[in-house]
This record gives structure tokens, sequence and C-alpha cells, in this order.
């Protein structure tokens, strides 16, 4: 079954406390990226991967780490957390332009720093 | 700047009836719009897409239309099911250049039995 999986899903941490959001794929898909959900803010990326070795930054990416050593892997990392990275993140994959370019999401984390 | 926009935050429509939700874009360089629609507690899931060279893409009960000239597209839902409850973000990339998904900022639809 082609799916993206993220894990945690829940997570309550505390400030300063480094965590990683794994999250993996399993359909050969280069397209990878972090968003995350906030109310009356919508989708926001974090970090996307083009390819492996390859990631950018989106349009919130402070305090947010990534990295892409395999393709099917997509690791959202958060070195020092601090209590406005509270939200929902999703992780989502995708094919590269053409026909088939609909973006495949995790189910969810969601982490509260206390 | 938000290159995708969702004006209205939430919709309620009839059981039965049309449900129209519409995304506004800045940016002419993109090459796809696609929908997702989200429930509580799940990740987005694609509903419908359509290419830029293209004004109208049909998929059973939902169309999406695109007028490129006013930059803006609409999903329609004929007709609404209580099913359809959820929230629908409008999503545009191009294939081209940096390769961003832009998201919208989301509307909420629920359809009234």
């Amino acid at each position: 079954e082609a799916q993206v999986t993220q894990n945690p899903r829940y997570l309550i941490t505390v400030t300063g406390k480094k965590l990683t959001v794994t999250c993996s794929q399993n359909m050969n898909h280069e397209y990878m990226s972090w968003y995350r959900q906030d109310p009356g803010l919508g989708l926001r990326q974090i970090y996307y991967s083009m390819n492996v070795e390859v990631t950018d930054k989106g349009d919130v990416p402070e305090g947010y780490k990534v990295s892409r050593k395999e393709k099917r892997n997509f690791p959202l990392i958060l070195e020092s957390p601090s209590p406005n990275q509270t939200s929902l993140y999703f992780c989502a994959s995708s094919n590269r332009g053409g026909k088939n370019t609909e973006a495949f999401f995790g189910q969810g984390t969601r982490l509260t720093v206390v | 700047d938000q290159q995708v926009k969702q004006n209205s935050p939430s919709l309620s429509v009839q059981e039965g009836r049309i449900s129209i939700l519409n995304c506004d874009y800045t940016n002419s360089m993109f090459d796809y719009f696609l929908w997702y629609k989200k429930y509580p507690a799940e990740g987005p899931t694609f509903l419908i897409s359509i290419s830029s060279i293209k004004d109208k893409n049909e998929d059973g009960r939902f169309t999406v239309f695109l007028n490129k000239s006013a930059k803006h597209l609409s999903l329609h839902i004929v007709p609404s099911q209580p099913g359809d409850s959820a929230v629908y973000f409008c999503a545009a990339f191009r294939t081209s250049g940096t390769y961003k998904y832009i998201f919208g900022t989301g509307t909420r639809l629920k359809v009234l039995a």
C-alpha cells in the first residue's frame, strides 16, 4: 500500500530538548516536504527536498533542520524546541512534474512544547 | 506574501446543493493547481487537479475551473453530501525552478443534512 508514515503521532516535550520526527515513504518519490498547520494560517512549508542530499528552505524554516540521506526518509529535527513550535506537522511526498503531481501526506504529528 | 489565497474561511451548504470553493493566486508561473480535502486527525488527501493549460477538469461530482486571466480557480461539488464536510485546501506549484508546493489557508465546508 502506498503510504507516507510519520512517527510519532503525538509528542509532548519540554523547551530545549532536541527531538526528531521521522517520515518515510514507499513510493520512490523524489520530492518530499514538511509542513506545519496552524489555525488561520493553513499549511506552511518548512523545508523541502527535491532528491537525495538536496534540501531547501520553505516559508518557515527557522528552528528546524532536515536531512535527506536516503530517498525514502526525510526526518524533521528540532534542535531546541520552543513553545511557538507547538503545531500539527505533516510530511508529504510526490513525483516531480508531469501528470502525477499529487502529494501524499502522512497522518500528522501533533507536537506540544511546554 | 500569500501567493495562494482562500478568502472564505468557512462555507455552509445544504445537502444536495452545489458547493463552490474559491481560490486566488498571484504567480502566473504556476503549472498545476490542485485541491486537497482534510478531515480532522488525518493528513490532507488529493481530490482533483488541473493543468494551467486547461480551464476545466471534472471527476465525478467534483469539477475544478481555472480562469487564468483572473488568476482564479474554483472547486464545484455537485451534489454536496454530508461526507464532503471537511477543510479544503487549494495548492499550486511550478514544475521548473524551485518547485515549491504552495497551499492556501483552507476553507471549512459544512454540508447540512
